[in-house]
């Protein structure tokens, strides 16, 4: 089975810009999350879908960045008028909201979006 | 203090070495840990989870759990040049609706 799916690869934007970034999930998760991965940093936690609760969206940094989920599938990451500090890699994850014996589910990740703002 | 945390590295071990890696939690009720690992310019996978106290062994990976004293450790007995990676701890915190908080994640290199 196909795993997370992440588009585009790679996105170099100018400053000022608006980017949006697609995650497809594994069939079935119900959870998704967006990280962002700065240069040699850990994962920043943006935002987390959970079936049809509303977003957990605490880990957004400004009213720039938005997140939607169409479906409880696909998730679209919109960053407005985008600015240098927005450049790192966009990761999305996807897990069944539940593992095993009551335990948060594994988090499956995708390949990310490189992004480059100019 | 933040929630978290893993020495950054970098960490090197001579191939065949037993690499030590450690993680501190801030929350002493947290109750599910995770290592990942993440090659350069890829995304993380998992590789260990552990839930009680004690070692847990898959292969050469050992995770050692230690509630008590809030931290959290990943062995690799034998390492290889191939075990080059960034490895990342992530906790389940209580109260946490997103579930896992991670650590900034200890570069690891094996020397050949």
């Amino acid at each position: 089975g196909a795993g997370v799916s992440q588009s585009p690869s790679n996105k170099v934007t100018e400053k000022g810009k608006d980017v949006e970034l697609r995650c497809d999930p594994i069939s079935g998760h119900t959870a998704l999350y967006w990280y962002r991965q700065s240069l040699g940093q850990g994962l920043e936690f943006l935002i987390y879908f959970q079936g049809n609760s509303a977003p957990d969206k605490s880990g957004l940094p400004s009213d720039r960045f938005s997140a939607e989920r169409t479906g409880g599938s696909v998730s679209t990451l919109t960053i407005q008028r985008t600015q240098q500090e927005d450049s790192a890699v966009y990761l999305c994850a996807s897990s069944l909201r539940i593992g095993g014996a009551g335990t948060p589910g594994t988090q499956y990740f995708g390949p990310g979006t490189r992004l480059t703002v100019l | 203090q933040k929630e978290v945390e893993q020495n950054s590295g970098p960490l090197s071990v001579p191939e065949g070495a037993i690499a030590s890696l450690n993680c501190t939690y801030s929350d002493r009720v947290s109750q599910s840990f995770f290592w990942y690992r993440q090659y350069s310019g890829k995304s993380p996978e998992l590789i260990m989870s552990i839930y009680s106290n004690g070692d847990k062994e898959d292969g050469r990976f050992t995770a050692q759990l230690n509630k008590a004293s809030q931290y959290v450790s990943l062995l690799i007995r034998d390492s290889q040049p191939s075990d080059s990676a960034t490895y990342l701890c992530a906790v389940k915190l209580p109260g946490s609706a997103r579930q896992l908080t991670f650590g900034s994640g200890t570069q690891l290199t094996v020397l050949p």
